[in-house]
């Protein structure tokens, strides 16, 4: 089992819709989560961290589950700028070992 | 503000040539990673500097591979010599401070690097 493991997709949706990603991840001593994005030939953007109660930036919600090791993103109202890569990122510190593993990414595509 | 500035954009050579990528991190921040990205393994983290010093250098592909922290402000990664199975996008990006993993981190543009 990969470490960090994303659908990628992709997930073609019109604009307007709801769409939601999972990102699955195998170590439970994992500390840190994060969305990015990621266009097409550009570098990754930090879209937002995921809190422990989850929290929400605009049209975007992140949300972590512990007991089932996964962490989502949720897209309301999407607009076709939201075409993109969007990578999830674990983060994990166990004394020495610091480990941070980035998912293949899910690619979205918003369709007018 | 100035962003992470990475050289060249682009990089085509022929297998065998020494291949040297550089990165300037944003001012202040105390930690560098090197990443390499393909198709089919996602992005790869190669090897992180805090405070200019090497921390983990795992994911280092081979010998053929090195990076230099020599200052704050500049890194390189070196490739040498250099194989068409390097062909790939390597970024370069930068943290505030040594919690890195709870850090987002800044990316360059990266250098797209084509090994004929």
């Amino acid at each position: 089992r990969k470490e960090v493991e994303q659908d990628p997709g992709p997930f073609n949706v019109p604009e307007g819709a709801t769409v939601a990603f999972n990102c699955t991840y195998s170590n439970s001593a994992s500390q840190s989560f994060f969305w990015y994005r990621q266009d097409c030939r550009k570098e990754p953007k930090l879209l937002m961290s995921v809190y422990s109660s989850g929290n929400e930036d605009g049209r975007f919600t992140a949300q972590l589950n512990r007991a089932s090791q996964y962490i989502s993103l949720l897209i309301r109202d999407s607009k076709l700028s939201d075409s993109a890569t969007y990578l999830c990122v674990v983060a994990s510190n166990a004394g020495n070992n610091r480990k941070l593993i980035w998912g293949l990414g899910t690619s979205l595509a918003v369709n007018p | 503000d100035a962003g992470v500035i990475q050289s060249p954009r682009h990089e085509v050579t022929e297998m065998g040539q020494e291949v040297t990528l550089r990165c300037k991190p944003i001012s202040g921040h105390n930690s560098l990673f090197w990443y390499r990205q393909t198709m089919m393994r996602g992005l790869e983290l190669l090897i992180y500097f805090n405070n200019n010093v090497p921390i983990d250098d795992s994911g280092m592909p081979e010998d053929r591979f090195s990076a230099k922290m020599p200052n704050a402000s500049f890194s390189t990664l070196k490739i040498q010599p250099s194989e068409p199975r390097d062909s790939a996008v390597y970024f370069c990006a930068s943290t505030r401070d040594r919690a890195w993993s709870n850090q987002p981190q800044h990316f360059g543009d990266g250098t797209r690097l084509s090994i004929l």
